[in-house]
């Protein structure tokens, strides 16, 4: 099983919120995880977009709109970026990425469509 | 402002090995650290491993211990690295990118570097 486990696609309208799920393997506790989230748009390299480790831990790359957001559900084990008032620039590929077994892992990537 | 520009675009035959530099400007290159991360064509992000410019100590991902080195020219702001016995697998757009020390914060990355592995 991946470490870090995101869905390849996800779809979601101008204006509304998409909700990109990062699931960590079973055996690895999200709570004291921080989780790093790039986005990648085509032919370019990735960015950095933020970092998330708790409400009281978080960190807004420089430059990134605040509807740009991270959080957990510790129910899921996963972490979450929530993207709100969806735009088309919006539509790229989203990673996430912790620290586990002293390698940077990162998950599988969404694809993000705006529609 | 802060950037990372990398070597041109190389095509090796199985079997070789490749060097890829980057080149740091705008900031303190020996404050931050670089990682190294691949990405074949259509697929996701894999990270090689970490070189500290300030002192020269490397982490590499066990995929890729004995294969890759990762080192630095302080003089020139530069970073490398190597990999070698490259086979067909190997053949991905290969990224540098300043990272906060400690942390994975990898912000900028380089402009990537296209390796063909090819006979």
């Amino acid at each position: 099983q991946a470490v870090l486990t995101q869905p390849s696609s996800l779809s979601a309208s101008p204006g509304a919120s998409a909700s990109l799920t990062c699931t960590l393997r079973s055996d690895i506790n999200v709570a004291t995880y921080w989780i790093y989230w790039y986005r990648q748009k085509p032919g370019s390299p990735p960015q950095y977009l933020l970092k998330y480790r708790s409400d009281s831990d978080k960190q807004q790359g420089s430059g990134v709109p605040s509807r740009f957001s991270g959080s957990k559900d510790g129910s899921a084990n996963a972490g979450i970026l929530l993207i709100s008032g969806l735009q088309s620039e919006d539509e790229a590929d989203y990673y996430c990425m912790i620290w586990h077994s002293s390698t940077w892992v990162f998950g599988g990537g969404t694809k993000l469509t705006v529609l | 402002q802060v950037q990372l520009v990398q070597s041109g675009a190389e095509v090796k035959k199985p079997g070789a090995s490749v060097k890829v530099s980057c080149k740091a400007s705008g900031y303190t290159f020996t404050s931050y650290d670089i990682n190294w991360v691949r990405q074949a064509t259509g697929q996701g992000l894999e990270w090689m491993g970490w070189m500290s410019p300030n002192n020269g100590k490397t982490g590499y991902a066990q995929k890729f211990q004995g294969r890759v080195t990762m080192t630095r020219d302080t003089a020139i702001s530069t970073a490398y690295m190597e990999l070698s016995s490259l086979r067909s697998e190997d053949t991905a757009v290969y990224y540098c990118a300043r990272t906060i020390v400690n942390t994975g914060l990898f912000d900028p990355w380089g402009q990537g570097t296209l390796v063909t592995v090819s006979s």
